[in-house]
């Protein structure tokens, strides 16, 4: 991809409230788009994708839906708890070759 | 667990000297991608393979930077006269290129400081 914006940056929430986060993207060739869930002193952990032929997709608490009109796509996380505090990252493949552009994160914190 | 593994972890070295880190894909994984993360960033390409062949650079990596991958399994990044500047988190990943729904995954990353 060409450039990712995410947002919020920071997000703090209650337990079992719901957290969403947006990210736009510019590359009209973009088809895959990943979400990664990063913890302190560690690498990021895939937790959902979705590909540009699917306009949303769920598993379990957590949700994905992509508007490639508008080219935006936003992560659902639904009765959050206490260990989904992590920085989240969007990105976006670009078209091909898995060469990600990722956002540059938002810090979700549950407060429980 | 035989998720990407990455040496070391954490790396202090003083400018000017070089660093070579290694990375393990998961083992049927046939394409490794290295990834550079600075503090409150995302991850930014650096490079990718496909088994033993380097295809594509991004322009972040100076000339300075080298990866190889001999044998299309581990790789390693090493970086020349290292500068304060180079100070990151180095990401390694992988996936299996011939099956679609393959997703990239990430090992914990080796932590450069540059003193």
């Amino acid at each position: 991809g060409e450039n990712v914006e995410q947002h919020p940056s920071t997000l703090s929430v209650q337990e079992g409230d719901s957290a969403v986060i947006k990210c736009t993207y510019s590359d009209s060739a973009s088809n895959y788009f990943p979400w990664y869930k990063q913890e302190l002193g560690k690498g990021p952990q895939l937790i959902i994708d979705i590909r540009s032929n699917v306009g949303e997709k769920k598993d379990q608490r957590i949700a994905v839906t992509l508007n490639k009109t508008a080219k935006h796509f936003s992560l659902h996380i639904t009765e959050t708890q206490p260990e989904d505090s992590a920085v989240y990252f969007c990105a976006d493949s670009g078209g091909s070759n898995y060469k990600l552009t990722f956002g540059k994160g938002t810090l979700l914190t549950v407060n429980p | 667990d035989t998720g990407v593994s990455q040496d070391p972890r954490h790396k202090i070295t003083k400018r000017g000297q070089n660093v070579t880190f290694r990375c393990d894909p998961i083992s049927e994984h046939n394409r490794l991608y290295w990834y550079r993360q600075t503090l409150g960033q995302g991850p930014e390409f650096l490079t990718y393979f496909q088994n033993e062949a380097q295809l594509e650079k991004s322009r972040l990596l100076s000339d300075r930077f080298s990866a190889e991958r001999p044998k299309g399994s581990f790789s390693t990044l090493e970086i020349q006269r290292t500068e304060q500047g180079d100070s990151a988190m180095y990401l390694c990943a992988s996936r299996q290129s011939s099956s679609y729904n393959s997703p990239l995954h990430f090992g914990n990353g080796t932590r450069l400081t540059v003193t």
